[in-house]
Order: structure tokens, then C-alpha cells, then sequence
């Protein structure tokens, strides 16, 4: 079945390291997302990708960093300039960023834990 | 711009009871509206969405939002609580082809034996 797969499902870092969320999906969907969760705070938007090997900054993407090399793969790396990276990771994806109306698949979240 | 308001952080419901999760919406344009179910420690999952074919949409798991421009409102029902429908529940905006999905801060919602 086609889907979105994060992983791991939890991932500790410890102070000062950089750590790397994977995401890969077999839909075949251009645009790819990746959201911060936190309590009470919703869904924040980091980075974003239309299309392979492109890609923009959302809302919070400091000391955040990803890259798309291949249309199926969205990597994020969690820096050690990210001041507070404890929080639950999303990854999702759509066909194509300028049609809303299928809305987003959403992976099943990396919850980071700083140690 | 678009944005999301959801009313109420938390709602607590007796299983039998009627759900009702209110959202609002602010759009410049004609926009996609769009609710979401979590359960813990999981990802999203699309109950339903409204893309103007009609302004009652219906869901799964016997969700539905009705969307009613003159008071901006995307409210999510259900006429019958179930135990399994304790979840978090996020609406979210988009206005048109243009920008991301908004969402809103989420409603957590319990249910009651």
C-alpha cells in the first residue's frame, strides 16, 4: 500500500548533536512537508518542497535544514542552533502543490527528545 | 491570508452525546476547508473536506461539517458520541492554489462512559 513512512518513531539527541528525521513515500506526490508539533500549539510548518530539488522555508525553519534529491525522499536535520527540539516531527506530502483539493497524507511522526 | 480559529482546547462529551468541534475561518479567497483526526502518538488522518461541490460534507466514522459562509464557520458534528472518537481534531484552511495548509491549534476531545 502507498504511504508515507517516518522514521524512527522516537529518536533522542543529545545536547549540541545534529540528527537527521527521515521521510519517504511511495505516492508519487511532488510536494512534501514537514510540521513541528507541540502541545496546545497546533501544527507549525518548517520547511516545504513543491517539486524535487527545490525547496522554502515555512514558519519556524531556524536551525532546521532539509533537502530533496529525490522526489520520494524529504529528509530533516534537527540542528544544534535549534534552541528547544523536543517536540513531535510530521512529514506529509501531496500530489501537487497547487491543487488543494486532495488535501495531505500525513506520516506517522518522529517524537525527539533532547537528553 | 488564511487562518483557522478552533473554539475550545478541550470538549468533553458523555458517549451517546452529541459532538460538535466549532471552526472558524478567515480567507481572502474562496477557500478549502478541511478536518482532521489524530489519535496519540500517531499521524493525521483526513475525515472530511469542503471544496464548494456542497456545503454539507460528509466524513468518516459519521462525521460532518457543514459550511456556512455568512458566519465563516466549518463546525464538525457527529449526532452520536462513540469511545473510540477520543482523539485530537484539527481544522485547517487553504486559501485556493495558493500557500499551505493552515491549521488550527487543535481540539482534544474525551468521551465519557
Amino acid at each position: 500500500d502507498g504511504g508515507i513512512t517516518q522514521s524512527p518513531k522516537y529518536l533522542f539527541r543529545k545536547e549540541g548533536q545534529n540528527v537527521t528525521l527521515s521521510c519517504e513515500q511511495n505516492l508519487n506526490h511532488d510536494a512534501m512537508y514537514w510540521y513541528r508539533q507541540d502541545p496546545g500549539q497546533g501544527l507549525r510548518l518548517i520547511y516545504y518542497s513543491q517539486i524535487v530539488n527545490d525547496f522554502q522555508k515555512g514558519d519556524i525553519a531556524e536551525g532546521y535544514s532539509v533537502s530533496r534529491e529525490k522526489k520520494e525522499s524529504f529528509p530533516l536535520t534537527v540542528t544544534s542552533a535549534q534552541k528547544n527540539p523536543t517536540a513531535f516531527y510530521l512529514c506529509a506530502s501531496s500530489i501537487d502543490f497547487g491543487d488543494p483539493l486532495p488535501g495531505y497524507t500525513f506520516g506517522s511522526g518522529t517524537r525527539l527528545t533532547v537528553v | 491570508a488564511q487562518s483557522v480559529t478552533q473554539l475550545g482546547s478541550h470538549v468533553s462529551v458523555s458517549e451517546g452525546a452529541l459532538v460538535l468541534l466549532r471552526c472558524n475561518y478567515s480567507s481572502s479567497v474562496p477557500p478549502y476547508l478541511f478536518w482532521y483526526v489524530q489519535y496519540p502518538n500517531q499521524g493525521l488522518q483526513l475525515l472530511l473536506k469542503y471544496t464548494s461541490a456542497a456545503t454539507l460534507v460528509k466524513g468518516i466514522n459519521g462525521f460532518e461539517a457543514e459550511f456556512k459562509k455568512s458566519e465563516t464557520s466549518f463546525h464538525l458534528t457527529k449526532p452520536s458520541a462513540h469511545m473510540s472518537d477520543a482523539a485530537e481534531y484539527f481544522c485547517a484552511v487553504r486559501g485556493g492554489s495558493q500557500g499551505n495548509l493552515i491549521f488550527g491549534k487543535g481540539t482534544k476531545l474525551s468521551v465519557k462512559p
